[in-house]
């Protein structure tokens, strides 16, 4: 069975930082593309991030861009996300998820709160 | 605001049809193949139902069916069940190597 355990949400003050953690197993993770999707509060979702399975090619959204740092350790079967510099507007639950193209399958999310 | 649009809301009583639309662009869903269908009740994993404009995962009942016309693309959802009730979301593949989502579609099962 495919789980996929997100970590490491909390309250951040703006301009803060916070690394996130995704335990993978059920599956082979070191030969599957990740990626990370968020959704704030009342809102859709929202692509992030992605990496390749070996890490040579990493993907972030315009607004993350240069803020946001996507990373995996295939010896742990682990996915990161390191946030710098948060906004308000990055306040949102943010899901691992396995694949790329279409990511099959989800955690339940780990929610990231930034406010002073 | 989201790079597709969905409606809002959607609804029908047990045992009906009902059709989700999701349109983008040429940059996206009208330009790939890799559109997607997910399921999510609040709280819980998102689901995917549909990949590929029409394929379905194993376990997804296949009153579940997806198809896409141009720039738009539907998800059907055949003899309601009251577990249907939950947020749809659509997502393509797009330019720049990105994915872009829907704002997501309550469905009611009335």
């Amino acid at each position: 069975e495919v789980q996929l355990l997100e970590s490491g949400g909390g309250l951040v003050q703006p301009g803060g930082s916070l690394r996130l953690s995704c335990a993978a197993s059920g599956f082979t993770f070191s030969s599957s593309a990740m990626t990370w999707v968020r959704q704030a509060p009342g809102k859709g979702l929202e692509w992030v991030s992605a990496i390749s399975s070996s890490s040579d090619v990493t993907y972030y959204a315009d607004s993350m861009k240069g803020r946001f740092t996507i990373s995996r350790d295939n010896t742990k079967n682990t996915l990161y996300l390191q946030m710098n510099s948060l906004r308000a507007e990055d306040t949102a639950v943010y899901y691992c998820s396995k694949g790329r193209k279409h990511p099959d399958y989800w955690g339940q999310g780990t929610l990231v709160t930034v406010s002073s | 605001q989201s790079a597709l649009t969905q409606p809002p809301s959607a609804s029908g009583s047990p045992g009906q049809s009902v059709t989700i639309s999701c349109t983008g662009t040429s940059g996206d869903l009208g330009g790939y193949k890799y559109v997607s269908w997910y399921q999510h009740y609040p709280g819980k994993a998102p689901k995917l139902m549909i990949y590929e404009v029409t394929k379905r995962p194993s376990g997804v009942p296949d009153r579940f069916s997806g198809s896409k016309s141009g720039n738009t693309a539907s998800l059907t959802v055949s003899g309601l069940q009251a577990e249907d009730e939950a947020d749809y979301y659509c997502g393509s593949y797009a330019d720049s190597n990105n994915l872009v989502f829907g704002g997501g579609t309550k469905l009611t099962v009335l």
